[in-house]
């Protein structure tokens, strides 16, 4: 079947331009988690959303990023006024359910480029 | 803080040896440990995950968990160029932030013809 999507897999834009990525987990996952991949570093974890439960926001770096996941499905992550330290691989992962033992997939990434 | 630490790499090995990446982790609470493959310009492909101590064998690869001393490694048997990528390890965070998974920097193979 078919995997998680994530678009656009490439966005450049100007420092304090506000950009928008979505993510469109594997049909019937449930939870739904976005990390940050940045050059020379380890996955960081972002946000994690579980159904309708209030999602763990606890990875966010700074007030500029947000997320939300409407229907239980598509999620899109904002970040307002980029700088350039936000240069990075996003990539989003599904998994069937919540809980340590569920297996997360990735996504194909979209890779950000703040001029 | 949690850690994850994998033994920095780059680690070569000649087609048809054995590969061995090693991964130590610092939250004595984690109960779920995989590895990815990551290949360059690519996002991480799950290839094993374990739960138990002991082996866990599919195909080429092995996973060995020992929650005693921490560790978790992936054997891959009868290297092949294309295992050439990043691996890696992952595991969860203990308690009731589960979901989280905490990555280690990655250790770059390359498996010579």
């Amino acid at each position: 079947g078919a995997g998680v999507s994530q678009s656009p897999s490439n966005k450049v834009t100007e420092k304090g331009k506000d950009v928008e990525l979505r993510c469109d987990p594997i049909s019937g996952h449930t939870a739904l988690y976005w990390y940050r991949q940045s050059l020379g570093q380890g996955l960081e974890f972002l946000i994690y959303f579980q159904g309708n439960s209030a999602p763990d926001k606890s990875g966010l770096p700074s007030d500029r990023f947000s997320a939300e996941r409407t229907g239980g499905s598509v999620s899109t992550l904002t970040i307002q006024r980029t700088q350039q330290e936000d240069s990075a691989v996003y990539l989003c992962a599904s998994s069937l359910n919540s809980g340590g033992a569920n297996e997360q997939f990735f996504g194909p990434g979209t890779r950000l480029t703040v001029l | 803080q949690k850690e994850v630490e994998q033994n920095s790499g780059p680690l070569s090995v000649p087609e048809g040896a054995i590969a061995s990446l090693n991964c130590t982790y610092s939250d004595r609470g984690s109960q779920s440990f995989f590895w990815y493959r990551q290949y360059s310009g690519k996002s991480p492909e799950l290839i094993m995950s374990i739960y138990s101590n002991g082996d866990k064998e599919d195909g080429r690869f092995t996973a060995q968990l020992n929650k005693a001393s921490q560790y978790v490694s992936l054997l891959i048997r009868d290297s092949q160029p294309s295992d050439s990528a990043t691996y890696l390890c992952a595991v969860n965070e203990g308690g009731g932030s589960n979901y989280k998974l905490t990555f280690g920097k990655g250790t770059l193979l390359t498996v010579n013809p």
